[in-house]
C-alpha cells in the first residue's frame, strides 16, 4: 500500500531535548516536505526536498533542520525544541518536485507537545 | 507577498443542502491551485487541482471548483452535502516547482442531520 508513514505520532517532551520525526515513503517519490499545522493559520511549510541530498527552506524554517540522504527518509529534526514548536506536524510526498498529475501524499501526522 | 484566504472560519449546512467553501488567493505568477480535505486525526487528501484550461475543475466526492483569474477565487462546491462530508477544507496554491506551497487557515464543515 502506497503511504507516507510518521513516527512518533504522538510526543511530550521538554525544551531544549533535540528530538527527530521521522517520515518514510515507500513510492520511490522524488519530492519530500515538511509542514506544521496551527490552529487559524492552515500548514505552513518548514522544508522541503526536491530529490535526494537537495533540500530548501519553506515559510517558517527557524528552529528546524531537515536531511535527505536517502529517497525514502525525509527526518525532521529539533536541535534544541521550545514550547512555541507545540504543533500538528505533516510530512508529504509527490512523485516529483513539478507539479503533475501525481498528488502530494500526506502522512498521518505527529502532534508534538514541547512543555 | 504569497497568500492564500479562506474568509470563513467555519460553516454548517444542512445535509442534502448545496455548499459553497470560499478562497482568495494572492499569487504573483500563475497560479496552480488546490483543495484538501482533513478529517479528524488523519492527514490531508487531494480533492481536486487546477493547472489550466477549463475553469470549472471537477474532483472526487462530487466536489468541483471553479477558477476565476478576475477574482481571485477558487471556490469549492458539492450540490449535495453529506454527513460523511463533515471535515476541515485547505485551499493551497503553489507554484510549478512545488516550492513554497501555501495553504490557507482552513474551513470546518459541520453538517446537521
Amino acid at each position: 500500500e502506497a503511504q507516507v508513514t510518521q513516527n512518533p505520532r504522538y510526543l511530550i517532551t521538554v525544551t531544549g531535548k533535540k528530538l527527530t520525526v521521522t517520515c518514510s515513503q515507500n513510492m520511490n517519490h522524488e519530492y519530500m516536505s515538511w509542514y506544521r499545522q496551527d490552529p487559524g493559520l492552515g500548514l505552513r511549510q518548514i522544508y522541503y526536498s526536491m530529490n535526494v541530498e537537495v533540500t530548501d527552506k519553506g515559510d517558517v524554517p527557524e528552529g528546524y533542520k531537515v536531511s535527505r540522504k536517502e529517497k525514502r527518509n525525509f527526518p525532521l529534526i529539533l536541535e534544541s525544541p521550545s514550547p512555541n514548536q507545540t504543533s500538528l506536524y505533516f510530512c508529504a510526498s509527490s512523485l516529483t518536485g513539478q507539479i503533475s498529475n501525481q498528488p502530494q501524499h500526506f502522512g498521518d501526522g505527529t502532534r508534538l507537545s514541547i512543555l | 507577498a504569497q497568500s492564500v484566504t479562506q474568509p470563513d472560519i467555519h460553516i454548517t449546512v444542512s445535509e442534502g443542502a448545496s455548499l459553497e467553501l470560499r478562497c482568495n488567493y494572492s499569487y504573483g505568477a500563475t497560479p496552480y491551485l488546490f483543495w484538501y480535505v482533513q478529517s479528524p486525526g488523519q492527514g490531508l487528501q487531494l480533492l481536486l487541482k487546477y493547472f489550466s484550461g477549463d475553469t470549472l475543475v471537477q474532483g472526487i466526492k462530487g466536489f468541483e471548483a471553479e477558477f476565476k483569474r478576475s477574482q481571485s477565487s477558487f471556490n469549492l462546491r458539492k450540490p449535495s452535502v453529506h454527513w460523511s462530508d463533515a471535515a476541515e477544507y485547505f485551499c493551497a496554491v503553489g507554484p510549478y516547482n512545488f516550492n513554497k506551497f501555501y495553504f490557507g487557515s482552513g474551513t470546518k464543515l459541520n453538517v446537521k442531520p
